[in-house]
């Protein structure tokens, strides 16, 4: 069964704290997206990765890190300089990084600070 | 930059009654997406527009594309509780710019039994 896989479904987070999201896909997709979702709001890009080894910024990738060693993972990490990390991190894949491809999205890491 | 407006932001409806969310693009777009997520799931691609003035259905739900290929609509005919989520549009990027895709606001619909 081909899909996304995000984990943990949960995560806390102590302050001062760097945590890492898992995402794995076995699509094949080239590309690869991280979303923040915050209650009533819609999906903001963090980080995205269209090619392996190689990745971009999104609208609010400070205090965030990723990377793209191979095709079928695109860890994110939450440093502790992201001062408000609570929120839903999503995580979704494309068969191309272009913007006619739908995204497949995983289930998502839902981040609290403890 | 390229700026999203969808309206309503929630919508409660009693069940058999219709809905109908908008999407507003600040530029002329190549396509559109929709997408849906359920409370507490994550979003799930629905259907592209591509074609000025397109329509596309899916059983209760009717996809346009505007004239201009500026705004788009998501009309459901005769709601159902299983029609409960947040619907978002999805506008997209230039290839040079990314190619990725910028999330609507969302609307969110409730059905009253």
């Amino acid at each position: 069964d081909g899909g996304i896989t995000q984990s943990p479904k949960y995560l806390f987070r102590k302050e001062g704290q760097n945590v890492t999201l898992s995402c794995e896909q076995n699509l094949n997709h080239d590309a690869m997206y991280w979303y923040r979702q915050d209650p009533g709001q819609g999906l903001r890009l963090i980080y995205y990765s269209q090619i392996v080894n190689d990745f971009q910024k999104g609208d609010i990738a400070e205090g965030y890190s990723v990377s793209r060693e191979k095709k079928e993972s695109f860890p994110l990490t939450v440093t502790s300089a992201q001062k408000n990390p609570t929120a839903f991190y999503l995580c979704a894949s494309s068969i191309e990084g272009v913007s006619w491809e739908p995204q497949h999205f995983g289930d998502g890491t839902r981040l609290s600070i403890l | 930059g390229q700026q999203v407006m969808q309206i309503p932001q929630y919508q409660h409806v009693q069940e058999g009654e219709d809905f109908t969310t908008y999407c507003n693009s600040s530029t002329t777009l190549s396509n559109i997406q929709w997408y849906k997520q359920r409370p507490g799931g994550h979003p799930v691609f629905l259907i592209q527009l591509v074609k000025s003035g397109e329509v596309k259905k899916q059983k209760r739900l009717t996809f346009q594309f505007g004239e201009a290929k500026k705004n788009s609509s998501l009309h459901i005919t005769a709601t159902q509780t299983t029609d409960v989520g947040t619907y978002f549009c999805a506008l997209p990027t230039p290839y040079n710019q990314g190619g990725k895709l910028i999330f609507g606001q969302g609307t969110e619909l409730s059905v009253k039994p």
